[in-house]
């Protein structure tokens, strides 16, 4: 069973460039959810996908954006980036959109630098 | 405004003691509770989660405790080894949201170091 995989594991941008982080999810998973850690911080929901429409959104504006592809794959699209947006990209899948019904698994992240 | 409150940034841990971290939240309406651990350049991993209905939940040398009028909640480690040193997430869920996902909320963590 493969786990949660995330590409690229780190990644170096500019204030106003746009990023795209990528996502597979656990073999089965048809939910993928994506977190925000800053430093310091605990992970901070910004979306969900489930069988590929967005499913709910944490207080991100909306030049944060995703996509869930047949494939239960995603991505996670920003642009406009801002000196703030440097963070830990974690992305999570699940089998079930309910936290109660399955815990999130999730990968090992993406870690996005701006400068 | 924190939701989700751990207050100790760190705890420090003799092997083979109990190890005991705290959690506290502001929103009475969380219902469902998780307790995760991550190690550096990994992320974060389940370890055992309660709801609201219950006030104990046990899986082997882990056990969270639940106290819904206080609004906190424990996670106690017995015996703690080296394999626990890890920082330690507290989350909060609502089970039933009625559309869409609210995710979980997490607090800062808790930086566990197990002495031997």
């Amino acid at each position: 069973e493969t786990g949660v995989t995330q590409s690229p594991t780190h990644l170096i941008k500019t204030r106003g460039q746009q990023v795209t982080l990528r996502c597979s999810s656990q073999s089965g998973h048809n939910t993928v959810s994506w977190y925000q850690q800053a430093l310091g911080q605990g992970p901070q929901f910004i979306f969900q996908y489930y069988r590929e429409e967005e499913n709910g959104r944490g207080n991100f504006p909306p030049r944060f954006s995703g996509l869930q592809f047949p494939n239960y794959s995603s991505e996670l699209n920003v642009n406009a980036l801002e000196l703030d947006d440097s963070a830990l990209y974690l992305c999570a899948s699940s089998i079930d959109r309910s936290s109660y019904n399955s815990p999130l698994h999730f990968g090992n992240g993406t870690r996005l630098t701006v400068t | 405004d924190q939701q989700v409150k751990q207050n100790s940034p760190s705890l420090s841990v003799q092997e083979g003691r109990i190890s005991i971290l705290n959690c506290d939240y502001t929103n009475s309406m969380f219902d469902y509770f998780l307790w995760y651990k991550k190690y550096p350049a990994e992320g974060p991993t389940f370890l055992i989660s309660i709801s609201s209905i219950k006030d104990k939940n046990e899986d082997g040398r882990f056990t969270v405790f639940l106290n819904k009028s206080a609004k906190h909640l424990s996670l106690h480690i017995v015996p703690s080894q080296p394999g626990d040193s890890a920082v330690y997430f507290c989350a909060a869920d609502l089970m039933y949201s009625g559309g869409g996902a609210d995710g979980l909320t997490f607090g800062k963590g808790t930086h566990l170091i197990i002495q031997p």
